[in-house]
């Protein structure tokens, strides 16, 4: 079956630090690749996406790119800043042209200390 | 905010009792997903429905049941409540079935106490 692998967390950077978040996937179909972020007391908000192989995704400085030789789909920010700190997931989704379930990750907390 | 409403917020009952949760989805959006959170588990996908059509089946238990109405809004009935359905159940939305671009768009969930 489908399944999303994140690197174990928490994790917790100074601000203006770099970031990489590990996620690596298997799926049985040609999947589309997500980020998705969970502030403190708040819902999933999509972070960014890519639909096919080489793709990058980008927002609020954030990106990740789709290699399909490595099946990976890494988180990076070049520097964060303590409205970061969030749950972040990687999730994907194969489409069959009947339905659009995601899958998760377990997700990881990233906390940014000022 | 996504567009997407779920009540109640919180939901705190006992155990073997029964109850529904309910979301509305952003405006013009056909499709409802209900997700599961909870900690040993993770996100856990349970159920699609399609404009009052089930897509699409997850790890959904038998004591769980859904549907999506006429007007759209989903309901999620959870009976025979256990401890371990104690969780953070959230709905989401999107404008079709499925396709790359069909962006699911999350509400604030129901956080369920099983007491």
């Amino acid at each position: 079956g489908d399944s999303v692998t994140q690197m174990e967390g928490p994790v917790t950077l100074s601000e203006e630090a770099f970031l990489t978040i590990n996620c690596t996937y298997t799926a049985t179909g040609y999947p589309s690749l997500f980020w998705y972020v969970q502030y403190p007391g708040e819902g999933l908000q999509l972070l960014l996406k890519a639909t096919k192989a080489d793709d990058k995704g980008s927002n609020k400085g954030f990106e990740a790119t789709y290699r399909k030789e490595t099946t990976s789909f890494h988180l990076e920010k070049g520097s964060v800043q303590v409205s970061d700190s969030a749950v972040y997931f990687c999730a994907l989704s194969v489409y069959t042209g009947a339905n659009s379930k995601l899958t998760f990750g377990k997700g990881i907390t990233l906390s940014v200390r000022p | 905010d996504s567009g997407v409403t779920q009540t109640p917020k919180h939901l705190i009952t006992a155990t073997g009792q029964r109850v529904t949760l309910r979301c509305s989805p952003r405006s013009g959006d056909l499709s409802v997903y209900w997700y599961q959170q909870s900690l040993d588990q993770g996100l856990q996908f349970l159920i699609q429905y399609y404009n009052g059509e089930e897509r699409a089946k997850g790890n959904i238990l038998e004591r769980f049941s859904a549907q999506q109405f006429p007007d759209l809004h989903s309901e999620l009935n959870l009976s025979s409540l256990e401890l371990g359905d104690s969780a953070l159940y959230f709905c989401a939305s999107s404008v079709g079935p499925s396709g790359g671009d069909n962006e699911q768009f999350f509400g604030p969930g129901t956080r369920l106490t099983v007491l």
